[in-house]
């Protein structure tokens, strides 16, 4: 059964490019978290999604940050015209029920020039 | 106030020894606790997860959680120096809310 997959596990940008980070749960899991970690910093919590469903967002910056769970495919973590301080790894984390345990991606380092 | 406070440290134990990380977490209607280990560079590892009150035990880890004192701690006996790592307390509500980790050092 293989992890938590995410993709790519590098990415540069140019500033103003869009950069999409996709993230593959577990089989059988249908929720997913997306957490952004600068380095020496915890853990911060972006969006929490269900299937087909947004069920928390309140971590994500209103504009330019977007995220989906379609029903068949990966969620998609989406940063539009990307600036510097958007640098940092970002990690997915996968379950298959609320309040059950999470399993994270390896992550993708995010580096915009 | 945070969801979940845990000592920044860095906490720095011999080998060994036994290591105590200790977590706070402020929502009452919390019903699950994990301990997540994160190795600099890498992502979080999941290496226990408690459900009810008292001890759980898993090889030299231990996790107690008490939900009157809206607590949760890990034990580590026999710390090694590859325990050396960040530790992450998390709690769920709607959500997983995380700890900004205890550093520790396990000293040769």
């Amino acid at each position: 059964n293989a992890g938590v997959m995410q993709n790519p596990r590098h990415l540069v940008r140019r500033r103003g490019q869009e950069a999409r980070l996709r993230c593959s749960p577990m089989k059988g899991h249908s929720h997913v978290y997306w957490y952004r970690q600068l380095p020496e910093e915890g853990l911060k919590f972006m969006v929490y999604l269900q299937k087909e469903n947004i069920i928390d967002e309140s971590g994500m910056p209103k504009e330019r940050f977007s995220a989906e769970f379609p029903k068949e495919g990966p969620s998609i973590l989406r940063i539009q015209q990307v600036v510097r301080g958007d640098s940092a790894a970002y990690f997915c984390a996968s379950s298959p029920g609320i309040r059950i345990e999470a399993f994270f991606g390896q992550g993708t380092r995010l580096t915009v020039v | 106030q945070k969801e979940v406070e845990q000592n920044s440290g860095p906490l720095s134990v011999p080998e060994g020894a036994i290591a105590s990380l200790n977590c706070t977490y402020s929502d009452r209607v919390s019903q699950s606790f994990f301990w997540y280990r994160q190795y600099s560079g890498k992502s979080p590892e999941l290496i226990m997860s408690i459900y009810s009150n008292g001890d759980k035990e898993d090889g030299r880890f231990t996790a107690q959680l008490n939900k009157a004192s809206q607590y949760v701690s890990l034990l580590i006996r026999d710390s090694q120096p590859s325990d050396s790592a960040t530790y992450l307390c998390a709690v769920t509500g709607n959500q997983f809310y995380f700890g900004t980790g205890t550093s520790l050092t396990v000293i040769p």
